[in-house]
């Protein structure tokens, strides 16, 4: 089975603290993904990666930024964490072949971050 | 990506068949439907995809009507553990990595 982890279920950060999100896969994926989930918002994509040390932006990257040093691991980092980063925040990774792919996103149990 | 419409919300009873429609009437030729659920408090989980035919695994089925306007996804024989918010997503698969949208989903409750 697919497993991909993240470091923490829950998490509560003061304003301003650097807030780092980890997430692992085990089946060796390629594409690593960060979302965000808020109610009413769906999943909106932060980063994504599709190689070690390649990223590229989402569609709300602002305030956040990512690093990709090995290939299972994908670290979401909050430079100066804010009120409207309360989220809960999902990890997914996918396998992807060369042309045209059919590929599923296997997703983390999500890191439900608090920002007081 | 094609657009997708869902009922918000169904019921079903335990151990019944539970057949949740999509319409994506908006559909082109090269998309692929794709069905994730997700259980309250847990990430999305990956269910089913098909392009034409109908496709079934340890899951789930997926029918696909033939204009490919419209499609079901059915759980066999539901239980409580499969109450979550299930999407239906339209799209082109890549060679480079692509978010998933999700839609507002259907609300599959199943009852005792």
């Amino acid at each position: 089975d697919v497993k991909v982890t993240q470091s923490s279920r829950y998490l509560v950060k003061r304003t301003g603290e650097k807030v780092f999100l980890e997430c692992v896969q085990d089946m060796d994926h390629e594409n690593m993904f960060w979302y965000r989930q808020d109610p009413g918002l769906g999943l909106r994509l932060i980063y994504f990666s599709y190689d070690v040390k390649m990223k590229e932006k989402g569609d709300i990257p602002e305030g956040y930024s990512v690093s990709r040093e090995k290939k299972e691991r994908f670290s979401l980092i909050l430079e100066s964490a804010s009120t409207n980063q309360t989220s809960m925040y999902l990890c997914a990774s996918s396998f992807r072949t060369s042309g045209v792919e059919v590929y599923e996103q296997y997703f983390g149990p999500g890191t439900r971050l608090t920002v007081t | 990506d094609a657009k997708t419409t869902q009922p918000t919300s169904m019921d079903c009873a335990e151990g019944r068949a539970a057949n949740l429609p999509c319409n994506h009437s908006t559909i082109s030729g090269n998309e692929y439907v794709y069905w994730y659920r997700q259980i309250h408090s847990q990430g999305p989980q990956y269910i089913i995809h098909g392009l034409k035919n109908n496709e079934t695994n340890e899951m789930a089925s997926l029918i696909i009507t033939e204009d490919r306007k419209s499609s079901t996804l059915i759980l066999p024989h539901a239980t409580l553990r499969d109450t979550a918010v299930y999407y239906c997503i339209v799209r082109v698969p890549s060679g480079s990595a692509r978010q998933l949208t999700f839609g507002s989903g259907t609300q599959l409750t199943v009852l005792p």
